[in-house]
């Protein structure tokens, strides 16, 4: 079945450490890959997006995300967290020609002081 | 003022209850779609149309309906409110697959 998978339900990690959120997906092509942000009490917010050629893309907030075809991956990095950063972070894809953007379960960031 | 907006963003009811949540936009998008977020199951399309005359039911329309009154404004109905559907409801829009959806700040819903 065709899915989006965020392995990890809550990650907490201190202030000033790196982060790095995971996702796969299972689809026959490569999707269109998104990673979005809620903070709390907010609608989503696209953090970046990766549609084709470079594999490692730049998005808001200092955070990349790299593409992986072999391993159906796009996860989701920062090297540095801010308290900021504290959020629930969806990874989601598009198929081309689809009518849908289909999300993850998400993955509730804490961080740390 | 903000791209998506939906009211109410907090709304109790009981049970078999009608109710609608409204959803307009300002991007000048054509498409708009109805979501649901449920903790641990992410977001669930519930409608969406890609134009005033093209409603389509999503994943998880059973118990809902639309209505598409101009390009700019979708709302979302629950003929018959039940206790399952106490959950949070976003509305977007896109102009198109693969481009950035734009959310609405979300309508808490509670069915007693």
């Amino acid at each position: 079945a065709q899915s989006v998978t965020q392995p990890d339900i809550h990650i907490t990690v201190s202030e000033g450490a790196s982060l790095e959120l995971r996702c796969n997906y299972s689809y026959g092509a490569t999707p269109y890959l998104f990673w979005y942000v809620q903070s709390p009490g907010q609608g989503l917010q696209l953090l970046l997006k990766y549609f084709s050629g470079d594999t490692l893309v730049q998005g808001i907030k200092g955070f990349e995300a790299e593409f992986k075809r072999s391993q159906s991956s796009f996860n989701l990095r920062k090297p540095s967290v801010h308290w900021s950063d504290a959020a629930e972070y969806f990874c989601a894809v598009d198929l081309t020609g689809a009518n849908n953007l289909f999300f993850g379960t998400g993955t509730r960031l804490t961080v740390i002081p | 003022d903000a791209d998506v907006t939906q009211t109410p963003r907090n709304r109790i009811t009981k049970t078999g209850k009608r109710i609608m949540l409204e959803c307009s936009q300002t991007k000048g998008h054509d498409r708009m779609y109805w979501y649901r977020q449920d903790p641990g199951l992410g977001l669930r399309l519930i409608y969406y149309s890609f134009d005033v005359k093209d409603i389509n039911k999503g994943e998880i329309s059973d118990g809902y309906s639309v209505s598409r009154q101009a390009q700019a404004k979708f709302s979302l109905s629950l003929e018959s409110a039940i206790p399952n559907q106490t959950a949070l409801y976003f509305c977007a829009t896109n102009a198109g697959s693969g481009t950035e959806a734009f959310f609405g700040q979300g309508t808490r819903l509670t069915v007693v």
